[in-house]
């Protein structure tokens, strides 16, 4: 089955405690993306890579990192976490950035 | 700067009834839009796109109108059934930046919260 898995789906965790949120997808899509989603602002994106090695920011890329090592997976790294990093946050990919892009399910996370 | 503004919170109609959400943008670099749905506990699913080469783009119930001029588009439902309830996103990108060159970012608006009555 086509699809993209985010882990964990949810995360509680506290102010400055590193973590990483791994995102992986079966399509062999080139390109793929993070979003945050928060109540009133809509999906923001946080960064997003155009192929293997190729990264570059969205709208609200401080205090996250990406790496893309290799074609499947786009893990997202906060380093520092903090409370106003608290969101829902999906991970997305597509064959190319022109094309649509399908989503994972979502992870929550919660930094105290 | 909110560069794609959907202005609707929410929208309320009944079964069988048109649904129509509007989205505005402010960048008129952008010339690719798309509509997703989101249902509770899920990612957003794509629903329908349409070129800035096109004023008009039609899938089955679900129709996107781009007004360029007024940079303004709007997808229409018809006829809306209950399980259309969902929050639906638009979004918009540049396919090339002013270098000439792929640009990879998409612009989400803020969501427009769908219910369908029975």
């Amino acid at each position: 089955e086509a699809q993209v898995t985010q882990n964990p789906r949810y995360l509680i965790t506290v102010t400055g405690k590193k973590l990483t949120v791994t995102c992986s997808q079966n399509m062999n899509h080139e390109y793929m993306s993070w979003y945050r989603q928060d109540p009133g602002l809509g999906l923001r994106q946080i960064y997003y890579s155009m192929n293997v090695e190729v990264t570059d920011k969205g709208d609200v890329p401080e205090g996250y990192k990406v790496s893309r090592k290799e074609k499947r997976n786009f893990p997202l790294i906060l380093e520092s976490p903090s409370p106003n990093q608290t969101s829902l946050y999906f991970c997305a990919s597509s064959l190319s950035e022109d094309n649509e892009q399908f989503f994972g399910p979502g992870t929550r996370l919660t930094v105290l | 700067d909110q560069q794609v503004k959907q202005n609707s919170p929410s929208l309320s109609v009944q079964e069988g009834r048109i649904s129509i959400l509007n989205c505005d943008y402010t960048n008129s670099m952008f010339d690719y839009f798309l509509w997703y749905k989101k249902y509770p506990a899920e990612g957003p699913t794509f629903l329908i796109s349409i070129s800035s080469i096109k004023d008009k783009n039609e899938d089955g119930r679900f129709t996107v109108f781009l007004n360029k001029s007024a940079k303004h588009l709007s997808l229409h439902i018809v006829p809306s059934q209950p399980g259309d309830s969902a929050v639906y996103f638009c979004a918009a990108s540049s396919k090339r930046n002013a270098g000439g060159t792929s640009y990879g970012k998409l612009t989400f608006g803020q969501g427009t919260i769908l219910t369908v009555h029975p």
